[in-house]
C-alpha cells in the first residue's frame, strides 16, 4: 500500500480557497487517489476520487500531475462547516482492498 | 447514497464485561466490512477485515480473542469487545463498499465506547 504524507494541520478563513497537498511517491499504476472528510465523532465521508489530471464534483476538485506522485484537494470558498480532518488515501482497483488511513490534515476555518 | 449504520452510537460498560457493536449495510450487500478504532486526535487504525461466512482477518497487534468479529450475513457484521478494560475506551467505526474496485467506502457513524 502506497504511503501518503500530508500536512498535519492548516488554517484558513471563510470564503478562501483551500488547497491540501498529499504526497504519494510510491503510487502504483493501478492505484487510485481518494479523499475523505471526517468531522468529530463521526465516520469519514467520501469527498472525491481520481486517477489522473483533474476531477471536479459539487464539493471539491482534485488535481493530479502527470507523474501522480502527489495530489491536491481544492476546496473552493470554504465555510466554517468545512472544519474537519481530511484524509488522502491511495488504493488499488483490485477487489476489496482495505483502506489504511494516514495522519490526515486538520483544517480549521475561522470567521 | 448507500448507508452503513452502526449501533449503538455510544455505550458505557463496566470493566470485565463484554460489549457488542453492530454494523449494517442498509441498502446493499457487503461481503467485506472493515473495523477501525480511533483514539482522540488520532487517525483511524484498521483493526480487522470482516468476511461474510468466514473468519475475520486481523491486523498485526490486534487480539482476535479480545475483539471478536462475526459476519453472519451480507448486511451485518458485529464486533464484540470481550472483557473490556478502560484502555479499550475508544471510537469504533465500521466501513463497507458496494462492490469491488475503486468505489467509495461508506462508513458508519461510529460507536463511542467508554469502559469504567
Amino acid at each position: 500500500l502506497a504511503k501518503t504524507t500530508q500536512p498535519i494541520s492548516m488554517d484558513s478563513y471563510e470564503g478562501q480557497e483551500v488547497n491540501i497537498t498529499c504526497s504519494h511517491n510510491n503510487i502504483a499504476t493501478n492505484d487510485y487517489i481518494t479523499w475523505y472528510q471526517q468531522f468529530p465523532s463521526q465516520g469519514p465521508r467520501f469527498i472525491i476520487q481520481g486517477y489522473k489530471t483533474k476531477v471536479t464534483n459539487e464539493v471539491a476538485s482534485l488535481f493530479i500531475p502527470a507523474d501522480r506522485k502527489s495530489s491536491t484537494l481544492s476546496l473552493p470558498r470554504v465555510s466554517l462547516s468545512d472544519t474537519a480532518v481530511y484524509y488522502c488515501l491511495v488504493e488499488q482497483n483490485t477487489g476489496f482492498q482495505k483502506l489504511v488511513f494516514g495522519t490526515g490534515t486538520r483544517l480549521l476555518v475561522s470567521p | 447514497g448507500a448507508v452503513v449504520s452502526q449501533h449503538p452510537s455510544w455505550v458505557i460498560c463496566k470493566s470485565g464485561t463484554s460489549v457488542k457493536i453492530e454494523c449494517r449495510s442498509l441498502d446493499f450487500q457487503a461481503t467485506t466490512m472493515f473495523w477501525y478504532r480511533q483514539f482522540p486526535k488520532q487517525s483511524l487504525m484498521l483493526m480487522a477485515t470482516s468476511n461474510e461466512g468466514s473468519k475475520a482477518t486481523y491486523e498485526q497487534g490486534v487480539e482476535k480473542d479480545k475483539f471478536l468479529i462475526n459476519h453472519a450475513s451480507l448486511t451485518l457484521s458485529t464486533l464484540t469487545v470481550t472483557s473490556a478494560h478502560p484502555e479499550d475506551s475508544s471510537f469504533y467505526i465500521c466501513s463497507a463498499r458496494r462492490q469491488q474496485g475503486n468505489t467509495e467506502a461508506f462508513f458508519g457513524q461510529g460507536t463511542r465506547l467508554t469502559v469504567v
